[in-house]
């Protein structure tokens, strides 16, 4: 158990909806990464959020957004889905703001979102 | 353009022998790399990881190595087990980057045959 806690596991939803993945980091974690993963990809990289800021930004969507709240946890926001954006999302965490070389990912179980 | 490559989807090992997962990258700014292990319907965790400053770094069963003028490093693992079994993905971060800045390869899932 990484200590990174992802909801909900699954989602299955119609092309044009809206979702939103839930993630708690581990406690003490300031940072909070948001991974897409999709058939045949590796880990893309979507966003970073450091302490209630956005620290990094990769390849998102502008039809994702997510947040991180006072608490830690965070939020990504898919709108207007379409059916490419079926994929598996994966939060991770770590204790600072991902800037040194030896600071590891914790990663979340992920959840499986179905566009249909 | 895929900056890490993974270009084996999956490797067949068995129980016993030396496993060799290998990866190649284009990016000449990676600096630190690491490999992540992960299990069905668990997410990625972090297996092993040298920096650009040595050529090979041991974790008990599990060594990888780094040959920069080839941008190829790979990572052994002797003897292969059947928990082994899983997806391994290659990550690669640029100098004075962290976990911001990891681009990770598509994966190889690796078999462990009894």
């Amino acid at each position: 158990d990484s200590g990174v806690t992802q909801t909900p596991k699954h989602l299955i939803t119609a092309t044009g909806q809206r979702v939103t993945l839930r993630c708690s980091p581990r406690s003490g974690d300031l940072s909070v990464y948001w991974y897409q993963q999709s058939l045949d990809q590796g880990l893309q990289f979507l966003i970073q959020y450091y302490n209630g800021e956005e620290r990094a930004k990769g390849n998102i969507l502008e039809r994702f957004s997510a947040q991180q709240f006072p608490d830690l946890h965070s939020e990504l926001n898919l709108s207007s889905l379409e059916l490419g954006d079926s994929a598996l999302y994966f939060c991770a965490s770590s204790v600072g703001a991902g800037g040194t070389t030896n600071e590891k990912l914790f990663f979340g179980s992920g959840t499986q979102l179905s566009v249909l | 353009d895929q900056q890490v490559k993974q270009n084996s989807p999956s490797l067949s090992v068995q129980e016993g022998r030396i496993s060799i997962l290998n990866c190649d990258y284009t990016n000449s700014m990676f600096d630190y790399f690491l490999w992540y292990k992960k299990y069905p319907a668990e997410g990625p965790t972090f297996l092993i990881s040298i920096s650009s400053i040595k050529d090979k770094n041991e974790d008990g069963r599990f060594t990888v190595f780094l040959n920069k003028s080839a941008k190829h490093l790979s990572l052994h693992i002797v003897p292969s087990q059947p928990g082994d079994s899983a997806v391994y993905f290659c990550a690669a971060s640029p100098e004075g980057g962290g976990a911001d800045g990891l681009t990770f390869g598509k994966g190889t899932h690796l078999i462990i045959q009894p």
